[in-house]
């Protein structure tokens, strides 16, 4: 199968601080990727959309200045949290989209663990 | 919908066992569901897909079972194996074309007993 990689798994940061994270799909190209949070025990809640070559498109009451997006290629993808909390800690999951599209064509990545101390 | 603030069923089966994970959607509108699997630490894994126009489907060791009258999903396993213990999201895709997207149940935890 495809294959999505997120860099970095884990990363701490301190608060007030900002922190990239990347999304790549490693075998294809995606026109579509996906940024889903995920907190403990609980769901995974989407984020935004983001097109390649086009602005992110967000969820419904998640700050899109606060959660930076950049598709800048059909293999790349990076979420920048800036000025971190303690509450933005969470797991943070992308997936992306290989044509066609299909229910089992969305492939997701392992996911970035963040702490904000 | 959301399920913020919610812990996530559990259910254990002894191994060999069949075990049945439930889940609610709640858009009528959706045209497939999809069941996940997901390891401690790693993203979801896709394990089967059905679209809105059918009731069942069978995969291997597995079957999807959709009831659109009362918005129902339910995932069947068969002779259960200590690799299927994780946690099983349902999702639903919904949107127009080309602005697709997937909303997560809550999810349940399963924990396949020795």
């Amino acid at each position: 199968g495809a294959v999505v990689s997120q860099h970095p798994s884990r990363v701490i940061c301190k608060s007030g601080t900002s922190v990239k994270i990347e999304c790549r799909s490693l075998d294809f190209q995606a026109t579509t990727m996906f940024w889903y949070r995920q907190f403990p025990k609980q769901s995974l809640m989407l984020m935004a959309t983001s097109n390649e070559g086009s602005k992110a498109t967000y969820e419904q009451g998640v700050e899109k200045d606060k959660f930076l997006i950049n598709h800048a290629s059909l293999t790349l993808s990076t979420l920048t949290v800036t000025s971190a909390h303690p509450e933005d800690s969470s797991f943070y999951i992308c997936s992306a989209q290989r044509r066609p599209v299909r229910a089992d064509t969305q492939y997701f990545g392992p996911g970035t663990r963040l702490t904000v101390l | 919908g959301e399920s913020v603030g919610l812990h996530l069923p559990t259910l254990s089966v002894q191994e060999g066992d069949n075990s049945i994970i439930n889940c609610a959607y709640s858009n009528s509108a959706s045209d497939y569901f999809i069941w996940y699997k997901q390891e401690s630490g790693k993203g979801p894994q896709f394990i089967i897909d059905i679209r809105s126009n059918m009731d069942k489907r069978q995969g291997q060791r597995v079957t999807v079972l959709l009831n659109k009258t009362v918005k129902h999903l339910s995932l069947q396993i068969a002779a259960t194996q200590p690799g299927d213990s994780a946690v099983y999201f349902c999702a639903e895709n919904w949107g127009n074309f080309g602005n697709e997207k997937l909303t997560f149940g809550t999810g349940t935890r399963l924990t396949i007993i020795p």
